[in-house]
């Protein structure tokens, strides 16, 4: 079964400085993987998504991740954190050999604070 | 971008009522969505999958009577909890599949409150 881990519940980091949040995954096959991000009372806002192609992935509001797929990782990073960037995370996989309704699989989701 | 808009962002209701949330895809056409639950600080749980014409594909576990899901065009599907109960209150988000990009996009999310 496809399955998703967030290891880290939060993360703190104070502004400025590279975050990263974890993601690993465990699917058959070749994975989908994206990452969302969610403020309070909020859905959720697509940030970036691995298909196929170059390994470091870029993404909206200057986050990346990188797709390694020996450690079946896809970890979120970026140079730079802002206050504005506290809020809760979440990778998710779709198995595309999976059946055509292309569900999506989340992680635990990781709570971000930037500090000042 | 491809946007879904999801009403009401918020509603209270007694205990015993049922109440209607709906997912409009307003630039595309979804022919699949996604209907998600949510508790305080955890992860999306996916509840069932709606599909344009057809009946939806509920998760194991998840009580099809309970949880209405409709799906009569496609830029429309809705969420009806029927009689619903305090333990109900979520927060509940669709999803659909954006053609053509191979991503998705969400729902604003509601919040129920059964009191």
């Amino acid at each position: 079964a496809q399955s998703v881990a967030q290891p880290e519940d939060q993360v703190n980091v104070a502004e400025g400085n590279p975050l990263t949040v974890k993601c690993t995954y465990s699917v058959s096959g070749n994975p989908y993987l994206f990452w969302y991000v969610q403020y309070p009372n909020r859905g959720l806002q697509f940030l970036l998504k691995y298909i196929t192609g170059d390994n470091l992935v870029k993404g909206s509001y200057g986050f990346e991740a990188e797709f390694n797929k020996s450690q079946t990782s896809f970890h979120l990073k970026k140079p730079s954190a802002l206050v504005s960037d506290s809020a809760l995370y979440f990778c998710a996989v779709r198995d595309p050999s999976s059946s055509n309704t292309g569900k999506l699989i989340f992680g635990q989701g990781t709570t971000l604070q930037v500090k000042p | 971008g491809a946007v879904v808009s999801q009403h009401p962002s918020r509603v209270i209701c007694k205990s015993g009522t049922s109440v209607k949330i709906e997912c409009r895809s307003l630039d595309f056409q979804a022919t699949t969505m996604f209907w998600y639950r949510q508790f305080p600080k955890q992860s999306l749980m996916l509840m069932a999958t709606s599909n344009e014409g057809s009946k939806a594909t509920y998760e194991q576990g998840v009580e099809k009577d309970k949880f209405l899901i409709n799906h009569a065009s496609l830029t429309l599907s809705t969420l009806t909890v029927t009689s619903a109960h305090p333990e109900d209150s979520s927060f509940y988000i669709c999803s659909a599949r954006v053609p053509g990009t191979g991503h998705y996009t969400f729902g604003s999310g509601t919040r129920l409150t059964v009191v």
